[in-house]
Parts: structure tokens; sequence; C-alpha cells
């Protein structure tokens, strides 16, 4: 079935660091990739999104390519600040079938930025 | 802006009792999903509602589970007789019109603890 797999957390940055976290994935086709992002005490909110092979997304000076090739959605920002302090989870959905909406999530990776 | 609402925050049940944990979508939604997760694991899709009636369920949305859209505005989940394993943050999330593959917006989530 369809996985993701996110890097192993806690990830601890002081502010203006350059972040990474990995994402790859499993799944049958071209699904959807997204990365959602929860601040404390709030649900979980879209970051970006990308629907094919190449495609980038990008918000809030994050930004993640969709890498068919590597089966990856790697998500980057250039210089991190305090308030980015979340938890990042990447999730697929797939194309197609039967599948009414159906999100298949990473386990989520814990960023702390200090000052 | 429009969001979903989850309540309560933290529910404290004893293990064999019934909880319904509760989710005001947002209102002009009509997609509505529940999700869980288990601390430390992935978030996991339990359930897809649409048209009044489930569309998809996943492997761990046994007979123990159901769900109800009983008035129009509140969507329901309820475990019969919670388990020990039960305990995990419970996510609603909503879709608005058009297609299940739009948008999901998610709430805070609940979290339950089972003792």
């Amino acid at each position: 079935g369809d996985s993701v797999t996110q890097m192993e957390g806690p990830v601890t940055l002081s502010e203006e660091a350059f972040l990474t976290i990995n994402c790859t994935y499993t799944a049958t086709g071209y699904p959807s990739l997204f990365w959602y992002v929860q601040y404390p005490g709030e649900g979980l909110q879209l970051l970006l999104k990308a629907t094919k092979a190449d495609d980038k997304g990008s918000n809030k000076g994050f930004e993640a390519t969709y890498r068919k090739e590597t089966t990856s959605f790697h998500l980057e920002k250039g210089s991190v600040q305090v308030s980015d302090s979340a938890v990042y989870f990447c999730a697929l959905r797939p194309l197609g079938g039967t599948s009414y909406g159906k999100l298949t999530f990473g386990q989520g990776t814990i960023l702390t930025v200090h000052p | 802006e429009p969001e979903v609402t989850q309540t309560p925050s933290h529910q404290v049940t004893q293990m064999g009792q019934e909880v319904i944990l509760r989710c005001v979508p947002i209102s002009n939604h009509l997609y509505f999903y529940w999700y869980r997760q288990i601390l430390g694991q992935k978030v996991e899709f339990l359930v897809s509602f649409y048209n009044n009636e489930i569309s998809e369920k996943s492997e761990i949305f046994d007979d123990q589970f159901s769900v109800e859209r009983p008035d129009g505005s509140n969507f329901t989940l309820k475990i019969r007789s919670t388990k020990l394993e039960d305990s995990a943050m419970y996510f609603c999330a909503s879709g608005p019109p058009g297609t299940p593959k739009n948008i999901q917006y998610f709430g805070a989530g609940t979290r339950l603890s089972v003792l």
C-alpha cells in the first residue's frame, strides 16, 4: 500500500539556519504530495502541495519539489524563524481509483527554532 | 477565517466505556474525515463520509467505530467500547464541495486517553 517516510526528529535549529526535512514515498502511479504544518494548539494546515512530477510547491518561504525519480518531496527553507517552530507532516493522496480524498501521512517532524 | 472545531480538546475515559468525539466542520463543506495519531506514530486515516454515508474506511475502523452527521452541522466519531490502544489524538477534517480531492481543513484534534 501507499506509505510516506519522514526523517526522524526532532530538529533543532538556530534562527536564520537552512532547513531540510526529508520525505520519501511509496505509491502506485502519480499521487499528489503535500506538506502540512501544525502549530501548537492548532489543527494541521496545508503548507504547500504539488500534483505532478517536477512541480514545485512553495509558501511562506518554504519549498518542496516533486521528484518522481527519487520518490521524494523534501521540504526546504533558506532561513528559518522562531515562528516556524511547529510539527511538519508530509502526506500523499492517491490519484484516481476509488479514493475519496484519503491522505496518507508520515510520522511528523518536530521543528524547534531558537533565537 | 472559517475553521474546523473539535471538542473536547482532551477526553479521559475508562476502558470499556463509550466515547463520542465531536467536530463542527466548515459550514459549506461536504466531505468529512477522521484521522488519528497514536503517540509517536503516523497520522492514520480512519474514515471518510460523504452524502450521509461512509465513502471509504480503513482496517482500523472496525465495528467498534461509527460516524454520524446528526444535524447537518456536527460530525461525530463514536467508539463503542474503548480499549487502551484507542488512546490517540483524533483529528477531524472537512473538504469543500466539488471534489474529494480538494484541500482538507483540519481541526486541532481531541486527545483521547483510555485508562
